[in-house]
């Protein structure tokens, strides 16, 4: 099975500094064909569903701040928000879209205000 | 925009099946260039993707193999919905299920993911006698 860890489980960091949460998958994501990383970011805060925030490991969706980046290659990835702001305080989650028929996600990592 | 609308019993008894609906507006659930996917969520399992259906000149389903030999997606042309349905359900079926829709864009004739970009709102579904 395909798994993906995510590091650490929990985090936090005051306002206005930088936040990193990283992403293992026991596999590698990247689909040679087109050199893209199957790999997603996506925010959850309670109630709500969770939101796309970064797709192709590094592509920022529509709509999503630039403090919001992501990198890696392959087996290891890291979101990083640059400077954290009060409405980041969410569950983070990392998915892998890579290998059919299995999508799974991380185990999320919350974030929250130091 | 893109919006998806669940409905469905909140309360089910072990044993039964699972039925949930989600409603697409503002895209077809007959598009090239999306597949539309059940996830489910517990404090116990997490994140959890269950299967998803699609159309590219026919129909596929992909089901997560620990749930394949319960589960059912249908897509519904005629109201543009699709459906989940979870057979002989357990206590531990009970979580919040969500549907999804993943995006995809052609990059040099290849139909690429981005990701699950649309979410409903989420249905709880207990499974309790």
């Amino acid at each position: 099975d395909i798994v993906m860890t995510q590091s650490p489980d929990s985090l936090a960091v005051s306002l206005g500094e930088r936040a990193t949460i990283n992403c293992k998958s026991s596999q590698s994501v990247l689909y040679s064909s087109n050199n893209k990383n199957y790999l997603a970011w996506y925010q959850q805060k309670p109630g709500q569903p969770p939101n796309l925030l970064i797709y192709w490991a590094s592509t920022r969706e529509s709509g999503v701040p630039d403090r919001f980046s992501g990198s890696g290659s392959g087996t290891d990835f890291t979101l990083t928000i640059s400077s954290l702001q009060a409405e980041d305080v969410a569950v983070y989650y990392c998915q892998q879209y890579y290998s059919t028929p299995m999508y799974p996600f991380g185990q999320g990592t919350k974030l929250e205000i130091k | 925009q893109v919006q998806l609308q669940q409905s469905g019993p909140g309360l089910v008894k072990p044993s039964q099946t699972l039925s949930l609906t989600c409603a697409i507006s503002g895209d077809s659930v007959s598009s090239n260039s999306a597949t539309w996917n059940w996830i489910r969520q517990s404090p116990s399992r997490g994140l959890e993707w269950l299967g998803r259906t699609y159309y590219r000149s026919k129909w596929y389903n992909d089901y997560e193999p620990s749930v394949e030999s319960r589960i059912t997606i249908n897509p519904d042309t005629s109201k543009n919905q699709f459906s989940l349905q979870l057979h002989s359900v357990r206590p531990d079926d009970t979580a919040v299920y969500y549907c999804a829709r993943g995006r995809s864009t052609m990059i040099r004739g290849l139909n690429t993911p981005c990701g699950f970009d649309i979410w409903g709102q989420g249905r709880m579904v207990t499974v309790s006698s």
